[in-house]
């Protein structure tokens, strides 16, 4: 059972806004550690799409976002598009593992 | 370019030992926060280790006592050796950069991945 809890599956129509929330405790998100956010193409490395809880990377779309309080994060895709379709992961540190966590990931299907 | 290129994955026993290695170019590894992450089959990412400055080592507790993570400043390259292998290890072995020299900054390049396959 993973660390952090995200939701097996979220999907919309292409065009929609979807939420992928990322829920921890007091130990990891709750303790202020920055949450970052991952998309993993079928079989392909993940990508770092949201450091810090609301930055990105360059050549990221702004299409995506992400937000962080108390002790849940949520990544947001807005007019989501076909090519969005991923699984998506949230990651922190936590504090009483001394570990690097990851959710379980979130499987996003395009309608 | 910033790249990571990840060898040395295969078949092995349970029991037994493997090295991966993981060579970087366009940076230098010691100014950053350098991990292993693993995906086993069908399964999400589960970090695994992490290698800092001054040759501090942090590790998860299914690996602790029998991987060990190390880098070689001269050759720009992270290692990780795995002693003790279960099938359970079985996995594509990432090795991923930290975005700063410093803890949980995001893991921004990562390489391509190294399968290991633990069976009898």
């Amino acid at each position: 059972q993973s660390v952090l809890t995200q939701p097996p599956s979220v999907s919309g129509a292409p065009g929609q806004r979807v939420t992928i929330s990322c829920t921890g405790s007091s130990s990891n998100i709750g303790a202020t550690y920055e949450v970052h956010w991952y998309q993993q193409l079928p079989g392909t490395a993940p990508k770092l799409l949201i450091y810090g809880n609301n930055n990105r990377p360059s050549g990221v779309p702004d299409r995506f976002s992400g937000s962080k309080s108390g002790t849940s994060a949520s990544l947001a895709i807005t007019g989501l598009q076909a090519e969005d379709e991923a699984d998506y992961y949230c990651q922190s540190y936590d504090s009483s593992l001394s570990a690097y966590v990851f959710g379980a990931g979130t499987k996003v299907t395009v309608l | 370019e910033v790249q990571l290129v990840e060898s040395g994955g295969g078949l092995v026993q349970p029991g037994g030992s493997l090295r991966l290695s993981c060579a970087a170019s366009g940076f230098t590894v010691s100014n950053h926060y350098m991990n292993w992450v693993r995906q086993a089959p069908g399964k999400g990412l589960e970090w695994v280790s992490v290698s800092y400055s001054g040759g501090k080592t942090s590790y998860a507790d299914p690996v602790k006592g029998r991987f060990t993570i190390s880098r070689d400043n001269s050759k720009n390259t992270l290692y990780l050796q795995m002693n003790s292998l279960r099938v359970e290890d079985t996995a594509v072995y990432y090795c991923a950069r930290d975005f700063s020299n410093w803890y949980n900054t995001g893991l921004d390049v990562w390489g391509q991945g190294t399968t290991v396959t633990v069976s009898s």
